[in-house]
């Protein structure tokens, strides 16, 4: 069976301060993993992907994440965090032997100027 | 990537009524599915809309409820039957292409409200 644990549902940083949200996965099979944001009222936006390559993946924005399988985690993180930042973010797993995608319960992420 | 649009953007309906909403994506995709996301909580699959076969539901979702058309490759129709307040939500539809890594590309969602 395949899950997603989102340790956190807020995150608060300063504005210009590192950013880590925290995303646990169980998987039977070898999982891609995906973060996806989602801005108010808008749609989602794919931040980044892990697909059995480099472990160490970067996405959109300067955001990146690091698989590692041994703790079976997949964080989030970004070195300087902006206002635009805000929004709501998805942590997804979803196995080789299909499409279907496992969603994180989200991590709301607030940036206080 | 795809682009993908959802009609309507939003809705507020009665309670007994029925409402379709539509996806169109802008290039042939082999899969595309179906998310509820009521408020405040994250994503949730209702279905695997097939082309040329009928859709797979996932645990809690029924195809009386929740009937789907895939009838090409552009363009999926969920329904949404019989509503009561607790369908409020947005309806999100995704598509996926097989060999792309598996990522999926999600509509800008329906807003639906039941009063």
């Amino acid at each position: 069976a395949q899950s997603v644990t989102q340790l956190d549902s807020h995150v608060s940083v300063s504005e210009g301060t590192p950013v880590l949200l925290r995303c646990n996965y169980s998987s039977s099979y070898s999982p891609s993993l995906f973060w996806y944001v989602q801005h108010p009222n808008k749609g989602l936006q794919l931040l980044l992907k892990y697909t059995s390559a480099a472990t160490l993946v970067k996405g959109i924005n300067g955001f990146e994440a690091e698989f590692k399988k041994s703790e079976t985690s997949f964080h989030l993180t970004k070195p300087s965090a902006h206002m635009s930042d805000a929004a709501e973010y998805f942590c997804v797993v979803s196995v080789e032997t299909g499409n279907q995608f496992y969603f994180g319960t989200g991590t709301s992420l607030t940036v206080i100027p | 990537s795809a682009v993908i649009s959802q009609k309507p953007s939003r809705d507020i309906c009665q309670r007994g009524t029925s409402l379709t909403i539509q996806c169109q994506v802008d290039s042939q995709v082999t899969m595309m599915f179906w998310y509820r996301q009521q408020p405040g909580q994250s994503l949730t699959l209702i279905a695997t809309a097939n082309q040329g076969s009928e859709a797979t539901y996932e645990s809690g979702f029924v195809i009386d409820k929740f009937p789907i058309s895939r009838p090409n490759l552009t363009f999926s129709t969920l329904t949404v039957s019989n509503m009561s307040p607790e369908d409020s939500s947005i309806y999100l539809c995704s598509v996926s292409r097989t060999g792309r890594s598996y990522e999926q590309y999600f509509g800008p969602g329906t807003r639906l409200t039941v009063t």
